[in-house]
């Protein structure tokens, strides 16, 4: 399978533990992000690497939240001290670099994170 | 900032009818890709179809395609000859086109739109 990984497809946690969870991109694609996504809701954006450089972070990964790419392959979201609105499908995408002649401009993604926070 | 609006969170389609799910965008941009994407339950998101703003012509891909309407800011997807694979959640989602560094080619997506298939 050469799409997007990602792992462990289901967590359930007690609220104050850690999480972690991994995302292996399309093995040429250099560009990774990250959502979350809430029931019946649209995905949200959280971070946005490019190789091993995180250049962008939303509002919405508030400081318990850090995500590393070290090698600018696999990558890890971890949450600590969790509460029970982190509850959510966390999405891991990637694409390769973008130019009008390479790529579709389309993210491709994994099977998704889904955290549950008793 | 770009918003992506789907004012529609459930729709219905009997099978082998045709259904059109609507999308609007809101963006100061001129040049950007529009895309809808569809998720079954407990199923990864996969691109149903794709329309870059400078294109007039609407996509189409088999039994999907769009109708953009550039200046009233639309961008509607219509599904033919539905199937009760055809059973999902559909998001409308716009990407800026620009090709500066400071584009992260993020995707901004709608709240979706849940379609039921009636055998």
């Amino acid at each position: 399978d050469t799409g997007v990984s990602q792992n462990p497809r289901h967590k359930i946690t007690k609220r104050g533990q850690n999480v972690t969870f991994r995302c292996d991109p399309i093995s040429e694609h250099n560009r990774l992000y990250w959502y979350r996504q809430t029931l019946g809701q649209g995905p949200e954006f959280l971070t946005y690497f490019q190789n091993e450089a995180q250049l962008e972070k939303s509002r919405l990964l508030s400081d318990r939240f850090s995500a590393e790419r070290p090698k600018g392959s696999f990558s890890t979201l971890e949450i600590q001290r969790t509460e029970q609105g982190d509850s959510a499908m966390y999405l891991c995408a990637s694409s390769p670099s973008r130019s009008r002649t390479v790529g579709t401009g389309e993210l491709f993604f994994g099977e998704g994170s889904r955290l549950t926070v008793l | 900032a770009q918003t992506v609006t789907q004012s529609q969170p459930e729709m219905s389609v009997q099978e082998a009818e045709t259904v059109t799910l609507s999308c609007t965008y809101d963006t100061s941009e001129s040049d950007y890709y529009l895309f809808w994407y569809k998720q079954p339950p407990s199923r990864q998101m996969i691109l149903v179809i794709r329309q870059e703003a400078y294109k007039q012509q609407n996509a189409t891909e088999n039994r999907f395609s769009v109708n953009f309407q550039k200046a009233a800011k639309s961008f509607s997807l219509k599904i033919s000859d539905s199937q009760l694979g055809d059973a999902a959640m559909y998001f409308c989602a716009y990407r800026s086109a620009g090709l500066g560094s400071s584009n992260t080619g993020k995707l901004i997506f709608g709240q979706g739109t849940t379609l039921q298939v009636k055998p």
